[in-house]
């Protein structure tokens, strides 16, 4: 079992809808979630972190955590073309995991 | 704004031949990370630094990789001989200490053996 994995892509969404990213993460004592976007051949940016249960927003970007299900999502309202990228989960238990990432693509 | 410098960006060298990579973190981050980024695929950790000491280096593929942070502040990561299979992107990035903080990456330096 990987440590951290996403939903397959890729994922296309139509603009201006609700875009879900989905990750999950086997060991428990991870204690801080990402959430990262990579445009292509670029470098990973962080977009969100969360900590505790429940959900984080920001602008947006919702992220929502659930430690007893190990499970971590990212929601992005009014999607935009320009939302269109890879999105990396990543988890810190004693060092940061990254998942392999879900391709996203916005159509206009 | 503060930012993780890497050079050089492009590099393409042929197989078994060596090939270094060099970070510079933003200022005053005590921890420096170099990933390695398959195509396709996510980040994996090659190595973190605290300060000058490593703190994990578990995934590391030490007979032919190597990496310094002599003074703690600046890294070199080094492949020799390289193969077909390091073609990858090398990402660098730091943070201001090594657990529960963000990690700011690098542009990256896109390796290419052939």
């Amino acid at each position: 079992q990987k440590e951290v994995e996403q939903n397959s892509g890729p994922l296309s969404v139509p603009e201006g809808a609700i875009a879900s990213l989905n990750c999950t993460y086997s060991d428990r004592v991870s204690q801080s979630f990402f959430w990262y976007r990579q445009y292509s051949g670029k470098s990973p940016e962080l977009i969100m972190s969360i900590y505790s249960n429940g959900d984080k927003e920001d602008g947006r970007f919702t992220a929502q955590l659930n430690k007893a299900s190990q499970y971590v999502s990212l929601l992005i309202r009014d999607s935009q073309p320009s939302d269109s990228a890879t999105y990396l989960c990543a988890v810190e238990a004693q060092k940061l995991v990254f998942g392999q990432g879900t391709r996203l693509t916005i159509n206009p | 704004e503060a930012e993780v410098a890497q050079s050089p960006r492009y590099k393409i060298t042929e197989k078994s031949q060596a090939v270094a990579f060099w970070c510079d973190p933003i200022s005053g981050h005590a921890t420096l990370y170099w990933y390695r980024q398959i195509l396709g695929q996510g980040p994996e950790l090659l190595v973190q630094f605290q300060d000058e000491s490593v703190v994990d280096d578990s995934q590391l593929p030490k007979d032919r990789f190597s990496a310094e942070r002599l003074k703690g502040v600046d890294s070199t990561l080094k492949i020799q001989p390289a193969e077909l299979g390091d073609s990858a992107m090398y990402l660098c990035a730091s943070s201001t200490s090594f657990s529960g903080n963000t990690i700011y990456f690098g542009e990256g330096s896109w390796l290419t053996v052939v």
